[in-house]
């Protein structure tokens, strides 16, 4: 069974540059999950996604960043214009259904940004 | 609020040594606890996890329990390897509401394993 894929797995920009990031999640996964993790630190929920609907979004700087879920399947997140503290690992996690520990969350390798 | 806090690294332990990483929690209500194990260059895997208080999670050699009077969730082995070394992250799950699903998660604690 193939994985949660992203892409790219290394971004580096300038502060004030757009970077968008792509998630495909396990097939059949109806939840998915952006976390961002600051070196040092714990993932940190971003977003997550409910077939194609927004579950939560309370930790998601609206103003410079977005998410969608097109057709319930992959996801892509975007930062416009992005700071210097957003140098980050963003990870995309998927499971079947919503509620842990029901439903496992399987991470992906990551795309490491680094603004300059 | 919800919240974990585990000991802060890095641990560096010879092979077949004992291990405990230290995690405790701060939760509305009866979370679930999860050990995350980040291997270089993977994404994060579930390690094993515990629903209810007393219960004990265990997988590939590690242990953890579930300790409601005391808050905590201590991952321990009783003889590492090199293969373990890795980040080891705590986490709890919301368990209610709008944090149902959510995974809170600690900072992490690399272990490296010396032969």
């Amino acid at each position: 069974e193939a994985g949660v894929a992203q892409s790219p797995r290394y971004k580096i920009i300038e502060k004030r540059q757009s970077v968008a990031f792509w998630c495909n999640p396990i097939s059949g996964h109806a939840t998915l999950y952006w976390y961002q993790q600051i070196l040092g630190q714990g993932p940190k929920l971003l977003i997550q996604f409910q077939n194609n609907g927004v579950v939560d979004d309370s930790q998601l700087p609206k103003d410079r960043f977005s998410a969608e879920r097109l057709k319930g399947v992959d996801s892509t997140l975007k930062i416009q214009p992005a700071k210097l503290e957003d140098s980050a690992v963003y990870l995309c996690a998927s499971s079947e259904g919503q509620g842990t520990p029901s439903y496992e969350q399987y991470f992906g390798p990551g795309t490491r940004l680094t603004v300059t | 609020g919800n919240s974990v806090t585990q000991m802060e690294g890095p641990v560096t332990l010879s092979e077949e040594a004992f291990l405990t990483i230290n995690c405790t929690y701060t939760a509305t209500g009866y979370p679930s606890l999860f050990w995350y194990v980040q291997y270089p260059g993977e994404g994060l895997q579930l390690l094993l996890k515990a629903t209810k208080a007393d219960d004990k999670g265990s997988n590939k050699g590690f242990e953890a329990t579930y300790r409601k009077e005391t808050t905590s969730f201590h991952l321990e082995k009783g003889s590492v390897q090199v293969s373990d070394s890795a980040v080891y992250f705590c986490a709890l799950s919301g368990n209610r509401g709008s944090t149902l699903g959510r995974l809170y998660f600690g900072r992490g604690t690399q272990l490296t394993v010396w032969p």
